[in-house]
């Protein structure tokens, strides 16, 4: 079954809303947890770095006003899209970091959240 | 610069034949992990591969098998006696083993279409 868990997996929001999207680990704890975007029939960009208890590392060109990172616990970290657009409209998708592969590179990936904004 | 190229977008065959999937791969890194998933219709990323860079056996899963070549920087996965069911967008990644985020770079890609 699924060790890394994203909610909900389909959202329609209206153009300048909210949006908060929820990525937990099942059966450990992360301490990392990275969120991609992936553009219809595109490949996965890394958008940034969550770090339990830190600020989110982001990547040169995502803006962090725009995409609110916080991972407030070793089990649960969120994307929220602020005041989102047409162009916001796509897959996310969390991955996290295992207990002890740190260095391993051992990545549980979410189910992924596809977002339209009309 | 890590960098994952897989040069094919798309790749359509009959259903059991043998199909290959390209992955070359650049990273100044002399340790490092290369990834292989798939990604079927529904969106989710499964999981098929991890290699270690110091670990160049090949590797036979059933009818999956993987290639890689540290010398041309590849990491060739075959398909053999392809089914439907593997109709999916196969990503190869890399990351490196030491950095402090093992964050995964994914190349762009090849959409797999098994026709019947």
């Amino acid at each position: 079954g699924a060790v890394v868990s994203q909610h909900p997996s389909r959202v329609i929001c209206k153009s300048g809303t909210s949006v908060k999207i929820e990525c937990r680990s099942l059966d450990f704890q992360a301490t990392t947890m990275f969120w991609y975007r992936q553009f219809p029939k595109q490949s996965l960009m890394l958008m940034a770095t969550s770090n339990e208890g830190s600020k989110a590392t982001y990547e040169q060109g995502v803006e962090k006003d725009k995409f609110l990172i916080n991972h407030a616990s070793l089990t649960l970290s969120t994307l929220t899209v602020t005041s989102a657009h047409p162009e916001d409209s796509s897959f996310y998708i969390c991955s996290a970091l295992s207990p002890g592969g740190r260095n391993t590179g051992e990545l549980f990936f979410g189910e992924g959240s596809r977002l339209t904004v009309l | 610069a890590q960098k994952v190229t897989q040069a094919q977008t798309e790749i359509s065959v009959v259903e059991k034949e043998d199909v290959t999937l390209d992955c070359v791969y650049e990273t100044r890194d002399t340790t490092y992990y290369l990834f292989w998933y798939k990604q079927p219709p529904s969106g989710e990323l499964v999981f098929l591969i991890r290699r270690n860079s110091f670990d160049e056996q090949n590797e036979i899963s059933g009818r999956y098998s993987w290639n890689f070549q540290k010398s041309t920087s590849s990491f060739n996965f075959t398909i053999t006696a392809s089914q439907v069911v593997d109709s999916a967008v196969y990503f190869c990644a890399l990351s490196e083993a030491y950095s402090s985020a093992s964050k995964i770079i994914f190349g762009s890609g090849t959409r797999l279409s098994i026709r019947p």
